[in-house]
């Protein structure tokens, strides 16, 4: 049972270069979220996804794009890197449907834009 | 431990003391609360949970309070071990269809030996 998984590990990209962040996971979880967080601090939700089939913007979302691509998967795009986009993101999931349910975490995307 | 600045407020305990967290969460609507530890490199793991409609929950080693009041959330830690040492979050789930989950701040552990 791999819970959840992202891909890369680590990404270095150049400003203005563009890339998808990938998730996925096995838990049959409803909802979906993408954090970020800077050195020293906490998470920050980007966006999330409470159901296949639906998006909604968090704290944090310009400069993102997100796709629920299937109930396992949801992916991050960003269309033109910044570097202050440079943070380590963290893909999580849930059995959501309104459940009192913990997030599972992957083990996080680290990316550097320079 | 509160929210201040772009550094983490620190806690230093002792080893064997009990240890206590705050929070303050944002929404008063949220229904569910949950405790997170992160070490370093690694993503946050679940510690322990609490509904809007409990004031208290024990787990092993630690107990969380929810003052629904002032909005407050702590967590408290007993006999503190090297192995508490993490940064710890606490996180609100707005709940009913959105289910979106908001952490706070977080609050760095250090564990004197």
């Amino acid at each position: 049972n791999a819970g959840v998984t992202q891909t890369p590990k680590f990404q270095v990209l150049k400003t203005g270069q563009s890339m998808t962040l990938q998730c996925a996971q096995d838990m049959n979880h409803n909802s979906m979220y993408w954090y970020r967080q800077d050195p020293g601090m906490g998470l920050r939700l980007i966006y999330y996804s409470a159901s296949e089939g639906t998006t909604d913007k968090g704290e944090v979302p310009n400069g993102y794009n997100v796709s629920r691509l299937n109930k396992r998967e949801f992916s991050l795009r960003l269309e033109s890197a910044a570097p202050s986009q440079t943070s380590v993101y963290f893909c999580a999931s849930s059995e959501g449907d309104g459940g009192w349910t913990e997030a599972f975490f992957g083990q996080g995307t680290r990316l550097t834009v320079v | 431990g509160e929210s201040v600045g772009l550094h983490l407020p620190t806690l230093s305990v002792q080893e064997g003391d009990n240890s206590i967290i705050n929070c303050a969460y944002s929404n008063s609507a949220s229904d569910y609360f949950i405790w997170y530890k992160q070490e370093s490199g690694k993503g946050p793991q679940f510690i322990i949970d609490i509904r809007s409609n409990m004031d208290k929950r024990q787990g092993q080693r630690v107990t969380v309070l929810l003052n629904k009041t002032v909005k407050h959330l702590s967590l408290q830690i007993a006999a503190t071990q090297p192995g508490d040492s993490a940064v710890y979050f606490c996180a609100e789930n707005y709940g009913g269809a959105t289910n979106k989950l908001i952490f706070g701040t977080g609050t760095l552990l250090a564990v004197q030996p």
